[in-house]
């Protein structure tokens, strides 16, 4: 089946550090997206980035699709960075997303 | 400012009850997304809509749920009876197609005592 992987599972950083997450799928892309998840709960959207290179403001995101993975950057980072960062994928035919565990990352001031 | 509502966002109700969750989608998608998120599992598609037609709901315990799309505007997911297993987060999300960038509700919060 599809799988979603995602590294590091846990990530603490100071404030104005800079981290890289990777998500690596298992399939042909046709969507991927990352989200954040604050505290609150929402799910923000980040990129939907199935290929290529995108920027943000203090956030990037690539896709090498070839490869088969993807990373998200952020630089330096702020408290209001924290929360649970997830990958989202779908493959070939298939539509249905599927979410990769999550990176937990914690900014401390 | 274009977003995805979903009402309750937040349920607290006795097993055996019927649950009725709903979701306006972001005016203009045609796609509907209804997913669970639960410490276990974690984020989970339980069934999906193009054009207001299911066109997948495998994800979705069959005996107990239900999802429809009564109009363009409106999507619900129901439980019933509810079990105190499917207390867990409930997302709706909307999409111009099935393949492109999904936005997500804020959720409803659901327990099942």
């Amino acid at each position: 089946g599809i799988q979603v992987e995602q590294s590091p599972p846990d990530l603490i950083l100071q404030e104005g550090a800079n981290s890289t997450l990777r998500c690596n799928f298992s399939d042909s892309v046709n969507n991927l997206q990352w989200f954040h998840q604050n505290p609150w709960g929402q799910l923000i959207n980040l990129f939907y980035i199935p290929s290529g290179t995108k920027q943000n403001g203090r956030l990037s995101a690539t896709t090498v699709a070839t490869e088969r993975y993807s990373l998200l950057y952020i630089s330096s980072s702020q408290t209001t960075d924290s929360g649970v960062y997830f990958c989202a994928y779908s493959g070939g035919s298939n539509y249905k997303l599927t979410f990769g565990k999550g990176t937990l990352l914690t900014v401390n001031p | 400012d274009a977003r995805v509502t979903q009402t309750p966002r937040h349920k607290v109700t006795e097993m055996g009850q019927e649950v009725t969750m709903r979701c306006q989608p972001i005016l203009g998608h045609n796609t509907v997304f209804w997913y669970r998120q639960t410490m276990m599992q974690g984020l989970e598609l339980l069934a999906y809509f193009r054009n207001r037609a299911p066109l997948d709901d495998s994800g979705m315990p069959k005996d107990r749920f239900s999802a429809e799309m009564p109009d363009a505007t409106l999507a619900t997911l129901k439980i019933q009876p509810s079990e105190p297993r499917d207390s867990a987060v409930y997302f709706c999300a909307s999409g111009p197609t099935p393949s492109y960038e999904q936005y997500f509700g804020p959720g409803t919060r659901l327990t099942v005592t």
